[in-house]
């Protein structure tokens, strides 16, 4: 299985700032790497998928990039709404597998 | 709207059975791919499984921790998806999710608890 880590586990922002959150894989995705956010009690809700297509409706504040191994997803101006826990995800192969999360919080 | 609602989660005892549902609207839900992902209290997303259309082959999938406990099914006539949990473990404790998608997962559910406790 392919294992996915995430940096850091956990991080405090205030809103307006910039945050940028790294997803590395175990081997190569490609570009087969999508991001979830989730707040708390609340299911995954889809924001980017094949590393850097934001879904729709998704604010155009997040934004991923990466190929290969190495991802980021980035918010500028943290919004409270992104208070929240983000989770990377390969489906580049069997089993489809997430990262830890990063949980975001305010400071 | 896409909507999905997971039904059937509860407490049972370690060996005992559960079936749990996932109603899917606001789409065509005979050509979706559907899949399980499950989360335990307080911990990250562990895939379960996943099948296909019927038109595409209704292949199945399952994740190494529960193949050969777990069964996926789907009755399209009813817009309904269904996991069919037997011998569960309390390592199955977690909240199961289904979400339409086979690789990524577009659209989730609100989740059902299931707490496998003696």
């Amino acid at each position: 299985d392919i294992q996915m880590t995430q940096s850091p586990s956990s991080l405090s922002a205030s809103v307006g700032d910039r945050v940028i959150i790294t997803c590395r894989a175990s081997q190569s995705v490609s570009s087969h790497l999508s991001w979830y956010q989730q707040r708390p009690g609340k299911a995954p809700k889809l924001l980017v998928f094949a590393a850097a297509t934001l879904q729709s409706g998704v604010p155009s504040r997040f934004s991923g990039s990466g190929s290969g191994t190495d991802f980021t997803l980035t918010i500028t101006s943290l919004q409270p709404e992104d208070f929240a826990t983000y989770f990377c995800q390969q489906s580049y192969s069997t089993p489809p597998t997430f990262g830890q999360g990063t949980k975001v919080d305010i400071k | 709207e896409v909507q999905l609602a997971e039904s059937g989660g509860g407490l049972v005892k370690p060996g005992g059975s559960l079936r749990l549902s996932c109603v899917g609207s606001g789409f065509t839900f005979s050509n979706a791919w559907m899949s399980w992902v499950r989360q335990a209290p307080g911990k990250g997303l562990e895939w379960v499984g996943r099948i296909k259309s019927l038109v595409d082959g209704g292949t199945i999938d399952y994740a190494a921790p529960v193949k050969g406990r777990f069964t996926i099914s789907r009755d399209d006539s009813k817009n309904t998806f269904y996991l069919q949990m037997n011998s569960l473990k309390t390592e199955d404790t977690a909240v199961f999710f289904c979400a339409t998608g086979w690789r990524k997962f577009d659209y989730w559910g609100q989740g059902t608890l299931v707490a496998v406790s003696p």
